[in-house]
This record gives C-alpha cells, structure tokens and sequence, in this order.
C-alpha cells in the first residue's frame, strides 16, 4: 500500500482567497485524484490528476476554480481559488498504483480540512 | 449515470448483534464494487471488495446483481466496529469510484 501525506491537514482561509494544497506518495503511483468531501456528505470526484498532462475534471468542476498539478508521478497539488464559504470542505487525495497491478484500489490521505470565513 | 445509495444514516446495534449495513447501486455496465471504512480519528481505508470474496475483520459483502445490492454484513459487532462506512462503485470507463453518502456504525455495550 501506498503512504500518502497532505499538507496542511487544515486551514482557515478568508474568502476571496486562494489555498494550495500538497499531496505526498512515498511511491511512484500511476493514478491521483482529488476529493470533497462536504459537511455531512459523501466523498464526491473532483478531478484525476494526469502525469504531465492537464488534469481530468469531472461534471462540475472546472480548471479556474480548481486547478491542478502533478509534475511528477509522487506528487500533486490542487488549489481552491477566490473561495467563498460553500468550498469549505475537506479535501482527500488519493492514489492507485497501477504499477502494482491493475486492482482499482484507491488508498487515501488524511486529508484536508478547509474552512472558509 | 452510476449511483450508490446507502439509506441508513446512522445504525446502531448492541455488541454482539448481526450487523447489516445496506447499499444499493445503480450502473449499467458490470460493476466492481467496495466497502471502505474510515475509524475515529483516522483515514479512510479499504475493508474490502467483491471480487476478493473474503471476510475481513469478521465482515462479508455479497454482489446480488439481480438485486442491484451489495450489503455489508457481520454476525457479531464489535465495538471496535464503530466507524463510519462507504459503499464504493468503480466504473471503469471513467477509471473513477462513486461513493455512498455513508453510514455511521456505532456499537453500543
């Protein structure tokens, strides 16, 4: 399995702002991707974050608001932009490694807990 | 589109109970599905998978496609079962896993 690590584990951010947030794997992963998870709701897909290419954006979401990067195949961040308090959230990275076999397994960070003023 | 659906929000049982936590989904192409669970305090985990047919921590899930349901199940909770539990589809076309609202176990003494 596959260690992954977010920076920060939480914040507060006053609107209008913009938030970077870090995901870590102690190993090359083939896929990343990036959730919300609202109060008191499900986990729901915001993108997948391509190796080298831009990011896949589910129904929704969009590149301004969220834009991402994943420069290499350990790390990726996504960036909640100009926020307002309905993006406070938490935000959960997670991996599967295909490397490994083709399991459809996703491992999880800690994730992020964003509150938005 | 894909859709699971978790009805109970919250469970509660008395230790040493059967448990059944309830999902149901909604695909139209062969589904893979998951059971993850995320403890107190801690990260959400995989507990276990269709195709894996195994018990982990005491817990089964069986695919009734006929049902369209894929229902978490324990004879005897423990209290260390306390925990906040996902249904998870994975439809492959999209490489990508939808997730249940969740339902929160708790195991009372």
């Amino acid at each position: 399995s596959a260690v992954i690590s977010q920076k920060p584990s939480r914040d507060i951010c006053q609107r209008g702002t913009s938030l970077t947030i870090q995901c870590q794997v102690d190993s090359q992963v083939t896929m990343m991707f990036w959730y919300r998870q609202q109060p008191g709701q499900s986990l729901t897909l915001i993108a997948t974050a391509n190796q080298g290419s831009e990011a896949t954006y589910e129904s929704g979401f969009v590149i301004d608001k969220f834009p991402i990067s994943r420069p290499n195949l350990t790390f990726s961040t996504l960036t909640v932009s100009n926020m307002s308090p309905e993006d406070s959230s938490i935000y959960l990275c997670s991996v599967e490694n295909r490397f490994a076999g083709a399991s459809n397994e996703q491992f999880f960070g800690p994730g992020t807990r964003l509150t938005v003023l | 589109a894909q859709r699971v659906t978790q009805p109970e929000k919250l469970l509660s049982v008395f230790k040493g109970a059967p448990v059944e936590l309830k999902c149901n989904y909604s695909y139209s192409g062969s589904p893979e599905l998951f059971w993850y669970v995320q403890y107190s305090r801690q990260r959400l985990q995989l507990l276990l998978r269709h195709i894996s047919r195994e018990s982990i921590k005491g817990f089964t899930a069986d695919l009734n496609k006929g049902e369209t349901s894929f229902h978490l199940k324990k004879p005897f909770a423990q209290e260390e079962d306390s925990a906040m539990y996902y249904c998870a589809l994975f439809t492959g076309g999209g490489n990508k896993l939808t997730f249940g609202t969740g339902t929160q176990l708790k195991v009372e003494l």
